[in-house]
């Protein structure tokens, strides 16, 4: 069974441009989140989707930046305009549970993240 | 508020034990969890705690007391390929439990 993948593996842009990173969960996963971190700093959630829907956002940093899950199956995260801080890896990652208290373990299985690089 | 601590980085020689802590406070604790990462690739889920008490799952275990705040990782018979960052992640009901993350330990294994 494939894992989480997600593309392009490295990215290079200027400030002010617009990145778009992919991300193509486990198949059958209804759970995907992205995550990114920031060199030497620890790993900071971002969003959780349930299929569609935007479950929680509440990590996003600011409007810059979008994410969609069109169909629920591979989801797509975007910075527009790209900012120098928003340099680090973004990861990906789906699980078949959802992070509620009712579900206590959810395994989350992780893409090898995009590395953007902001100049 | 909320804070993972975990030593930034750690020394270890082939076939010896070595442990990871870590510490945390969080507002609504509901499960710990440890992930390996090899440098350039996915972290990959290594054990879960919730409950008091030591999980153990072939060469590691897991350590948890949710009194003290602190669980570690001990690894044992190292291997050179154990050599990663293990990353120390709470689920926090204070945070829709969704993962609260250490900065992860650098473990080097030295032959």
């Amino acid at each position: 069974e494939a894992g989480v993948t997600q593309f392009p593996s490295h990215s290079v842009i200027e400030k002010g441009q617009t990145v778009t990173l992919r991300c193509d969960p486990i198949s059958g996963h209804d759970n995907l989140y992205w995550y990114r971190r920031v060199m030497g700093k620890e790993i900071k959630f971002l969003l959780h989707f349930v299929k569609e829907s935007k479950q929680d956002e509440s990590g996003m940093p600011n409007n810059r930046f979008l994410a969609e899950r069109t169909g629920g199956t591979y989801s797509t995260l975007k910075v527009q305009p790209a900012e120098l801080e928003d340099s680090g890896v973004y990861f990906c990652a789906s699980s078949q549970e959802p992070a509620e208290a009712s579900y206590p373990y959810n395994e989350q299985f992780f893409g090898p993240g995009t590395r953007l690089t902001v100049l | 508020g909320q804070n993972i601590d975990q030593p930034t980085e750690m020394t270890a020689t082939e076939g010896a034990i070595v442990q990871i802590n870590c510490t945390y406070q969080t507002s609504g604790f509901n499960g710990l969890f440890w992930y390996q990462q090899h440098a350039g690739e996915a972290p990959t889920f290594l054990s879960y705690n919730v409950l008091d008490g030591l999980e153990e799952k072939g060469r590691f275990s897991s350590f948890l007391s949710r009194s003290k705040g602190y669980s570690y990782l001990l690894l044992k018979e190292l291997q050179m390929k154990d050599s990663a960052s293990y990353l120390c992640a709470v689920r926090d009901r204070g945070s829709n439990y969704q993962l609260i993350w250490g900065a992860g330990t650098k473990l080097i294994i030295k032959p």
